[in-house]
């Protein structure tokens, strides 16, 4: 059973339309829950570490929020350099991160 | 900003051979990490390394699997008899205290087994 999961798979936007890139995981033994942007060809940059239910992170047009088994990243006002995959990992005691399969966020002019 | 420096991007080699991925994470770091990431796949943790000894290593890391820290900067991941299916970018990471806030990555090797 995946412990970190994405959706959606992929996400086309008109610059300037909002939206909401969801991850859900698994609870037991969760440490940390991390967001991360990925450029093709490039390493994970980080993004966002949420630690309990109710957190929530900004910077720039993104924020993060975190519940009991969900994080959202939430885009506003989206540009086309906003564009990548936008992966989340959940950091678990005794395995280091396990990373979902990423959203493939594509912003349009 | 510092960064951690992988060589080379891009390394081409046959099947049974032996590979050595560079890494050169940010001075003051003291844990160390390597991942792959198989094209179109998620990105999957291998080792991590703390202290001049593996700290966690994953199930992918098996025997054919090797890294060091043979100097001060350095850090290293070696793949002894390379397989078709170890084809993938691999990424080396850093941080400064292991709690993993401020973990950098590397931009990656591309390792191609032909």
């Amino acid at each position: 059973e995946d412990q970190v999961t994405q959706s959606p798979e992929a996400l086309r936007l008109q610059e300037g339309e909002s939206s909401s890139l969801n991850c859900s995981y698994t609870v037991s033994g969760l440490r940390g829950l991390f967001w991360y942007r990925q450029d093709p060809g490039k390493g994970p940059e980080f993004l966002f570490t949420l630690y309990s239910a109710g957190e929530e992170k900004e910077k720039e047009r993104l924020k993060a929020t975190l519940t009991k088994k969900e994080s959202f990243l939430h885009i506003t006002a989206p540009k086309p350099e906003d564009s990548a995959t936008y992966l989340c990992a959940a950091y678990y005691y005794g395995q280091n991160f396990v990373f979902g399969p990423g959203t493939r966020l594509s912003v349009l002019p | 900003e510092p960064e951690v420096t992988q060589t080379p991007s891009h390394q081409v080699t046959q099947m049974g051979q032996e590979v050595i991925l560079r890494c050169v994470p940010i001075s003051n770091h003291l844990y160390f990490y390597w991942y792959r990431q198989i094209l179109g796949q998620k990105v999957e943790f291998l080792v991590s390394f703390y202290n001049n000894e593996i700290s966690e290593k994953s199930e992918i890391f098996d025997d054919q699997f090797s890294v060091e820290r043979p100097d001060g900067s350095n850090f290293t991941l070696k793949i002894r008899s390379t397989k078709l299916e170890d084809s993938a970018m691999y990424f080396c990471a850093s941080s400064r205290d292991g709690d993993n806030y401020g973990y950098t990555f590397g931009s990656g090797t591309r390792l191609t087994v032909v």
